[in-house]
């Protein structure tokens, strides 16, 4: 079993939609919590990041963690076509620097 | 100013052959990494580098893997003896720190897709 699941999709959604995004994960001393955009051929660019349980909000962009459940959720309102992308989850225990990436979610937004 | 920056950007080579691929990170950056991500598959860590300390070379899949990093700056990921298997994109990162960061943000190259054939 991999420490991070994810999965792959992909995911088409309409315009507008709301589209959830998820990974679990296996380790309880993950404590920083990331979501990573990437674009065909680029390299992922950091879209939000959690430390430890709760909720962040960021524009369009709502990042969740449960860590009793072990679960992590991005959240992304009014889609928009701009947002067709693959999307990673990764996290890290505190005081290392080693993340673990989930394998991405393919998402496409239909105009 | 200047993101990451990666060399070359597509790379195809022969079966056998050695690789050099190269990884400009951030000015300023003290920790470097390198990644492999494979079709299908997460970000695969290969090594990190953390100012002049030691490399973590805990990711790297065999002894046909290298890397250095030469004045805290630039590096270079080598791969000798090449096999399809390695076929993948290799991506490069930088942050400002270690493990006392907080976020630790890693910025990443665009990467360099290298075909074995």
């Amino acid at each position: 079993q991999k420490e991070v699941e994810q999965d792959p999709g992909p995911l088409s959604v309409p315009e507008g939609a709301i589209v959830s995004l998820n990974c679990t994960y296996s380790n309880s001393a993950f404590q920083y919590f990331m979501w990573y955009r990437q674009y065909s051929r680029k390299g992922p660019e950091l879209l939000m990041y959690t430390y430890s349980s709760g909720n962040k909000e960021d524009g369009r962009f709502t990042a969740q963690v449960d860590k009793s459940s072990k679960y992590i959720s991005l959240f992304i309102r009014d889609s928009q076509p701009s947002d067709s992308a693959t999307y990673l989850c990764a996290m890290r225990p505190s005081g290392t620097y080693k993340y673990i990436f989930g394998t991405g979610t393919r998402l496409k937004v239909l105009a | 100013g200047a993101g990451v920056s990666q060399s070359p950007s597509n790379k195809v080579t022969e079966k056998g052959k050695d690789v050099e691929l190269r990884c400009d990170p951030i000015s300023g950056h003290t920790a470097l990494y390198w990644y492999r991500q494979s079709l299908g598959q997460g970000l695969e860590f290969l090594i990190y580098f953390q100012g002049n300390s030691a490399p973590d070379k805990s990711g790297l899949p065999s002894d046909r893997f290298s890397a250095e990093r030469t004045g805290g700056s630039v590096s270079t990921l080598t791969i000798q003896r090449t096999q399809q298997e390695d076929s993948a994109v290799y991506l490069c990162a930088s942050s400002l720190g270690g493990a006392g960061f907080s976020t630790n943000e890693q910025f990443f190259g665009p990467g360099t897709r290298l075909t074995v054939l």
